[in-house]
């Protein structure tokens, strides 16, 4: 079966050091994959997909197949990253996938 | 541009009683609709899912229910809550799916349903 998982619940750092959020994916063919972020009191959103290797405040994500991750990355953490990450598969309606666990990172003065 | 709405924001109903909870997207046709529930600890489950009109589908036995009335209206319901039914419902529509990329999903704000 596809899945993703996040091995951690919950990350928390202090303020510009370096962020890594695992996410580990199980899949047979190419993997679409995407990040997708719960700031307080506001709604879940896309944060970037791994299609278009782009970088969105601050965080990159790079699929390697080798290891079947799709970490999260920053190199300088800030306070207002603090919130729910999800990774998550494709959203193809011919599956029924479920997202990753979730991590939440708080980023600490 | 897009948008979506989901209502109502905070519910509390007692065990036993109806449920209905209101999605409604503008700005796109034939979108493929979703219902998750986002549990504590537990991410993000999806529910149900549609192509288009009439058409739902879901792995996940449950006391729900979902319909599609219209191109762009889901609904979630229940004929009877129950306790565990207690949590928060997010909508969610996506592009449907031409053979390029699989598109995003947009969420909507969620309904915190509670169960007495």
């Amino acid at each position: 079966a596809q899945r993703v998982t996040q091995p951690e619940k919950l990350l928390s750092v202090f303020k510009g050091a370096p962020v890594e959020l695992k996410c580990n994916y199980s899949y047979s063919g190419s993997p679409e994959l995407f990040w997708y972020v719960q700031y307080s009191r506001q709604r879940l959103q896309l944060l970037l997909r791994h299609i278009s290797r782009e970088s969105i405040k601050g965080f990159t994500a790079d699929l390697n197949k080798g290891e079947t991750s799709f970490h999260l990355k920053k190199p300088f953490a800030q306070e207002e990253d603090s919130a729910m990450y999800y990774c998550a598969p494709p959203n193809n309606a011919g599956n029924m996938l479920t997202f990753g666990g979730g991590t939440r990172l708080m980023v600490k003065p | 541009s897009q948008t979506i709405h989901q209502w109502p924001a905070t519910l509390v109903q007692p065990v036993g009683s109806p449920l209905s909870l209101e999605c409604t997207v503008e700005g796109t046709s034939n979108p493929n609709l979703y219902w998750y529930r986002q549990a504590a600890g537990r991410g993000l489950q999806l529910l149900f899912y549609s192509v288009g009109i009439g058409q739902i589908s879901s792995e996940v036995p449950q006391n729900l229910s979902a319909s599609r009335p219209q191109d762009r209206q889901f609904i979630l319901s229940s004929k009877k809550l129950l306790l565990s039914d207690s949590g928060f419902y997010l909508c969610a529509w996506s592009a449907p799916r031409t053979g390029g990329p699989n598109s995003p999903l947009h969420f909507g704000n969620g309904t915190r349903l509670t169960v007495t």
